[in-house]
């Protein structure tokens, strides 16, 4: 049971690049969420799902996109990178039918910087 | 808007001492409030709270809601220097969290 992950853990792009970060969980959660985290700024929520095919904004959406075509995945890409979108981003799940929970559970964290 | 808001920001204590960390919420269809804490990586769940004045307890951590005052509190007794962390409360507005901005403590020996 992995829980949370995300690759890559590290990424360095150069100013209009563009990436794709993965998500995967395996707790059978219904809802995923991506954020970022910046010094002085807590956790910001960038986009967000309730279930397979459906993705909502967040906070701070501008500059990404998400897709969720498998329950398990949820992945945030940026289509052309910029210096501001430097940045600890953490993915996260929470809710299971089964249990009925609601905690949320994050990944480990990638760590992008645009340069 | 939605928006929590944790006091204080930082907190410097020596081993042994007990804190107290304060979360004031204003989440619209509120559910419940959650505190994590967050070393050096991901936030790691500490506690769900949905129900006010219930105590949940864990070890040298507990905390408490308060609806009607909009708050919730987590008291760490006995401080040790693995205490040491940023602490964060979330309050759930339906399918998402709101985040504070965290209470950072650090407990020296």
């Amino acid at each position: 049971n992995a829980g949370v992950t995300q690759t890559p853990k590290f990424r360095v792009l150069k100013t209009g690049q563009s990436m794709t970060l993965l998500c995967a969980q395996d707790m059978n959660h219904e809802y995923m969420y991506w954020y970022r985290q910046d010094p002085g700024m807590g956790l910001r929520l960038i986009h967000y799902s309730v279930g397979e095919g459906t993705t909502a904004k967040g906070e701070v959406p501008d500059g990404y996109n998400v897709s969720r075509l498998k329950k398990q995945n949820f992945l945030l890409g940026l289509e052309s990178a910029a210096p501001s979108q430097t940045s600890v981003y953490f993915c996260a799940s929470s809710y299971s039918r089964v249990t009925g929970s609601y905690e949320q559970y994050f990944g480990p964290g990638t760590r992008l910087t645009v340069t | 808007e939605d928006k929590v808001v944790q006091s204080p920001l930082s907190l410097v204590v020596h081993e042994g001492d007990t804190v107290t960390l304060n979360c004031s919420y204003e989440v619209t269809n509120f559910r419940s409030l959650l505190w994590y804490k967050q070393e050096k990586k991901a936030p790691t769940f500490l506690f769900m709270l949905t129900s006010s004045g219930i105590e949940k307890k864990s070890g040298r951590l507990s905390s408490i809601l308060d609806k009607k005052e909009l708050s919730s509190i987590l008291n760490i007794t006995a401080t040790q220097t693995g205490d040491s962390a940023i602490y964060l409360c979330a309050g759930y507005n339906t399918d998402k969290l709101i985040f504070g901005t965290g209470t950072r403590l650090q407990v020296f020996p």
